[in-house]
Formats: C-alpha cells, structure tokens, sequence
C-alpha cells in the first residue's frame, strides 16, 4: 500500500539551479495538489490537477511549474531555485474535491 | 477570499486533560466539507476528522470530536484524555472550489 509517494525526501540546491520534485500515487486517484509549508503559515496551494492532461494555479504558483502527463504522477518543477523557495513540499492525491486526501511524506527542500 | 483561522498559534496542557482547537471559516456555500488533519514530528499530514457541513450530528472519532457551528462558521476539535502521542501540529481545513485550504495551525503539547 505505497499510497502517495514522493521524490525526493530531502534536497539542497543552489540558487539559480532546477530541479523537479516526483508525485506518483497508486490509488487511481483524479486530484492531485501540490503543497509548500511554511512556519506560521500552513500548507499553500501551489499548483493542482482535476485530471491527467490538466493543471491549474493554486494561491502561490509563481516560481513553479507542474506537468501531469499520466494519472499516476504530478511533477513539480522549479526552473531557477530562490532561497525563497526554501519550504517543505507535500503533495496530495484525492479521488474527488470533497473526498479522502491522502498526503505524501514530504520533500525538505533548501535553497542557498 | 475563502478562509480558514484559527487563533491559536500554540497551546499546552497536561496529559489526560481536555483540550479544544479553535477554527472559524469564512464560506458562501451551504454544503461542504471540514476537515482537521494532525502533523507529528514525523512530518505526515494524518487525517483526524471529517464533518460534512449538511449533517447537523458533531462527528466523533474515538477520543476527538468536533463541535460544529454552522451559523457560527465555527469548527472546534476537542481531544479528551489527551496522550502524549497527541503532541503534534493540527490544521483546520476545508474544500473550496476542488481545492483543499488550510489554516496556520495550532502547535499543540501534550506535557506528562
């Protein structure tokens, strides 16, 4: 039962590198979010997708892109990494707006 | 802006007392869902309740409930017989348009 798993766990970059941060899930889920958080400030929406094929913007898209090419996966990618970016990213899959999210385990990710 | 508060940023108390979480939430809606999601240091969002804004019965769920107030727009999570386990973040959030939106959270500590 892997459920929602992320890619990776902990990350260092420096500024103006890129990366790109794996979601896959197994559950056959059409939701998927992608989620920063931040001390004092809770999980913000960054991007989401209703659908293979589909994304959309969340409250703090910019600096971020996502793809969701298959069902199973949602890719976060961070073109030019700024120490702002420092945060903890979850993503999260649901089988319908108003049903049971389940959350992967996190990626630390550091900017310097 | 569809928000979720809560006014607690942190909150203490002995083992085996009671302890209520605040949430309040601002909606235009007449049906949806709410939720509070607790995060131990092991950093996994775990999903605490669900309350479905329609059903007039506070749900429960073992030693937490939820005293909902529609017309209040409020959302309190009540732990009774707290356990050291309990020591953790935990988040009010509830779905807006597909989305899920979060509070700050509320640091809570269990002490023995």
């Amino acid at each position: 039962n892997a459920g929602v798993t992320q890619t990776p766990k902990f990350r260092v970059l420096k500024t103006g590198q890129s990366m790109t941060l794996l979601c896959a899930q197994d559950m056959n889920h059409e939701y998927m979010y992608w989620y920063r958080q931040d001390p004092g400030m809770g999980l913000r929406l960054i991007h989401y997708s209703v659908g293979e094929g589909t994304t959309a913007k969340g409250e703090v898209p910019d600096g971020y892109n996502v793809s969701r090419l298959k069902k199973q996966n949602f890719l976060l990618g961070l073109e030019s990494a700024a120490p702002s970016q420092t945060s903890v990213y979850f993503c999260a899959s649901s089988y319908g707006a108003r049903g049971g999210y389940t959350f992967g385990s996190g990626t630390r990710l550091t900017v310097v | 802006a569809q928000t979720v508060t809560q006014s607690q940023p942190e909150m203490s108390v002995q083992e085996a007392e009671t302890v209520t979480l605040s949430c309040t939430y601002d909606t235009s809606e007449n049906n949806y869902y709410l939720f509070w999601y607790k995060q131990p240091p092991s950093r996994q969002m775990i999903l605490v309740i669900r309350q479905e804004a329609y059903k007039q019965q506070n749900a429960t769920e073992n030693r937490f409930s939820v005293n909902f107030q529609k017309a209040a727009k409020s959302f309190s999570l009540k732990i009774s017989d707290s356990q050291l386990g309990d020591t953790a973040m935990y988040f009010c959030a509830r779905v807006v348009a597909q989305k899920l939106v979060f509070g700050q959270g509320t640091r809570l500590t269990i002490n023995p």
